[in-house]
């Protein structure tokens, strides 16, 4: 098993831009979450997905995120446009009804 | 609501020396606890996890944890440190089901010496 696929591994971008991340999830899982990694507020949840369905996105900073899960093997989190500070490492994971996380390498994301 | 503590962001011990990383959890229910390890550049793998029944859990690594009701702790120890096991460590909590949405410590950097 591949494990949880992230796209791309880095991202630079201007202030302002569309940017989004991909993920793949482990095939089989019915969960799927999107986590943000910065030093100063550490990890938090942004949304996750049962069965391709949003069931929490408290997370979600402001209107200009949002995520998709189309399927059960794709995700997609887009922010737009962006700021400086949504920098941050950005982790997908992924699991089953019974089952720990599995989380991807992440994407970090750089806003210059 | 539940939440995780995570005593010391920073932990420095010598190899071959004892690694005790706490953490202690708050949640008005039955929780289910869990330890991940992220190491520099990489996303975070499960060490170990405790849901029900035993309350010392063996992980990956020679890591295990013993859950305290009483203290409401879930302190993470390995016997003898190897350099490889440099890295974060994230204590976790939920208490709907394992695959419900987890509550992540701050982390704490184990750094290992000569």
């Amino acid at each position: 098993d591949a494990g949880v696929i992230q796209s791309p591994r880095h991202e630079v971008t201007e202030m302002g831009q569309e940017v989004t991340l991909r993920c793949k999830p482990i095939s089989g899982h019915d969960y799927l979450f999107w986590y943000r990694q910065t030093m100063m507020r550490g990890l938090e949840l942004l949304i996750y997905f049962n069965n391709n369905v949003p069931i929490d996105d408290s997370g979600m900073p402001e209107d200009r995120f949002s995520a998709k899960m189309p399927n059960a093997s794709f995700s997609t989190l887009k922010i737009q446009p962006s700021e400086p500070r949504d920098s941050a490492v950005y982790f997908c994971a992924s699991s089953l009804s019974r089952g720990g996380y599995t989380f991807g390498s992440g994407t970090r994301l750089t806003v210059v | 609501a539940q939440s995780v503590t995570q005593l010391g962001s920073h932990v420095s011990v010598s190899e071959g020396a004892l690694v005790l990383l706490r953490c202690n959890y708050s949640s008005s229910v039955p929780p289910y606890l869990f330890w991940y390890v992220q190491y520099p550049n990489q996303g975070l793998q499960l060490l170990l996890k405790y849901t029900t029944g035993a309350t010392l859990v063996k992980g990956i690594n020679g890591f295990e944890a013993e859950f305290k009701k009483s203290e409401t702790s879930f302190h993470l120890t390995k016997p003898s440190a190897h350099m490889s096991d440099a890295a974060e460590y994230f204590c976790a909590v939920t208490t709907t089901g394992t695959a419900s949405k987890l509550t992540f410590g701050t982390g704490t950097r184990l750094q290992v010496t000569l």
